[in-house]
């Protein structure tokens, strides 16, 4: 039992290109989330699914899109990396909205 | 909200005295608190939670307190170890909402 996982760990990026950020859970959890925390800051919801089939934003959705592939996968695209991107993501699973979320080890993105 | 920029507060505590570490909410509506622990270069994990109809909740070694008066939670952890060294952040959610709002954070300093 892996928990939730997040591929790639660290990535860095020039300004314009894109990447697709993976997070999978084997928990089987209905609700997904990625997040942004940047330096000395909480964690920023970016979008969530609340269920398989469904995304919605969240915060700060600017520059992002997602998609939930499955019950167990919630990606996160960047179409054109700008350096304001630059941050730790980090993607959660929970049983439902209000329930306690899982994270996982974080991904590590420069955008130069 | 907290956001403190690039500076978290900090709480420095000697190994074996118990710790408190404080958190404001930002909305009354808000029924449902978590307190997370993220040490360094890990994702949050769950230490304990607490809703909207208790003023204290006990775990291991921890125990919550909540004052919806004046929107106040606080986190202690007794006999603090130096494994308990990591930023602990508070987080709020409202009617079992996916939009969980984290806080900037607190980071716990242990000396041995």
């Amino acid at each position: 039992n892996a928990g939730v996982t997040q591929t790639p760990k660290f990535q860095v990026l020039k300004t314009g290109q894109s990447m697709t950020l993976q997070c999978a859970q084997d928990m089987n959890h209905n609700s997904m989330y990625w997040y942004r925390q940047d330096p000395g800051m909480g964690l920023r919801l970016i979008y969530y699914s609340a269920s398989e089939g469904t995304t919605d934003k969240g915060e700060v959705p600017n520059g992002y899109n997602v998609s939930r592939l499955n019950k167990r996968e919630f990606s996160l695209r960047l179409e054109s990396a700008a350096p304001s991107q630059t941050s730790v993501y980090f993607c959660a699973s929970s049983t439902q909205g209000e329930e306690t979320q899982y994270f996982g080890p974080g991904t590590r993105l420069l955008v130069l | 909200g907290e956001n403190v920029g690039l500076h978290l507060p900090t709480l420095s505590v000697q190994e074996g005295d118990n710790s408190i570490i404080n958190c404001a909410y930002s909305n009354s509506a808000s029924d449902y608190f978590i307190w997370y622990k993220q040490e360094s270069g890990k994702g949050p994990q769950f230490i304990i939670d607490i809703r909207s109809n208790m003023d204290k909740r006990q775990g291991q070694r921890v125990t919550v307190l909540l004052n919806k008066t004046v929107k106040h939670l606080s986190l202690q952890i007794a006999a603090t170890q130096p494994g308990d060294s990591a930023v602990y952040f508070c987080a709020e959610n409202r009617n079992g909402g996916f939009k969980t709002i984290f806080g900037a954070g607190t980071r716990l300093f242990v000396k041995a």
